[in-house]
């Protein structure tokens, strides 16, 4: 079965700091890969995602994340965090076509102070 | 355009009780999810919808059930509520798989 492992699961920074969230993947055939993101009380939204092609993706509010196939990681960055980016993030993968649902990591707690 | 809509919002059951959560898209999206999530442990899905009239087990089904007889509504049911089912449930859809999906609010369900 496919797993997700995010190995940061709270992070504290400082207002304009940069951000790395690393997420590893165990599936090693062809998957599709999201970053999503859960605001304190909201639902979850897409941040980005990759499926084929330019390994380095841009999501919105600044985000990126780079695939690295050989690692299987798609960790997730940002050069300079705001506050309002405090927030849950959730990486997910989609190894069987989708039909059957993504699979979640366990979720970073990440807590930007002003 | 509501997107994912989930009612109830919040629910707080006893133990033994029966309910059912209801999530309806707008979207004409065929593929449709129940996840539930925990702290600590991320989002895990419960069952699952490919199209009106079908249903599937996820990872966590167990004392759960789900209906889809019209294709914008996919139902979730417990029958008899444990504790242990004490969790926020995600109704999530999206038109092609492996497409992002679309989430609802959440359902906040206690069971006492």
């Amino acid at each position: 079965a496919q797993s997700v492992s995010q190995h940061n699961h709270h992070v504290i920074l400082s207002e304009a700091a940069s951000l790395e969230l690393g997420c590893n993947y165990s599936y090693g055939g062809t998957v599709n890969l999201f970053w999503y993101v859960q605001y304190p009380g909201q639902h979850l939204q897409l941040l980005l995602k990759y499926f084929s092609g330019d390994p380095l993706v841009k999501g919105i509010k600044g985000f990126e994340a780079e695939f690295i196939k050989s690692k299987f990681s798609f960790n997730l960055r940002k050069p300079s965090v705001q506050w309002s980016d405090t927030a849950e993030y959730f990486c997910a993968v989609d190894s069987g076509g989708g039909a059957d649902g993504l699979t979640f990591g366990k979720g970073t707690h990440l807590i930007i102070q002003p | 355009n509501a997107g994912v809509t989930q009612t109830p919002k919040f629910r707080v059951l006893k133990t033994g009780q029966s309910m059912t959560l209801l999530c309806a898209q707008d979207m004409n999206h065929e593929y449709m999810y129940w996840y539930r999530q925990d702290p600590g442990m991320g989002l895990r899905l419960i069952h699952y919808s490919v199209g009106e009239g079908t249903t599937a087990k996820g990872e966590v089904p167990d004392g759960y059930n789900v209906s889809r007889l019209k294709k914008q509504n996919f139902l979730l049911g417990l029958e008899s509520a444990a504790p242990s089912q004490t969790s926020v449930y995600f109704c999530a859809s999206t038109y092609f798989a492996g497409q992002p999906q679309h989430f609802g609010d959440g359902t906040r369900l206690s069971i006492l």
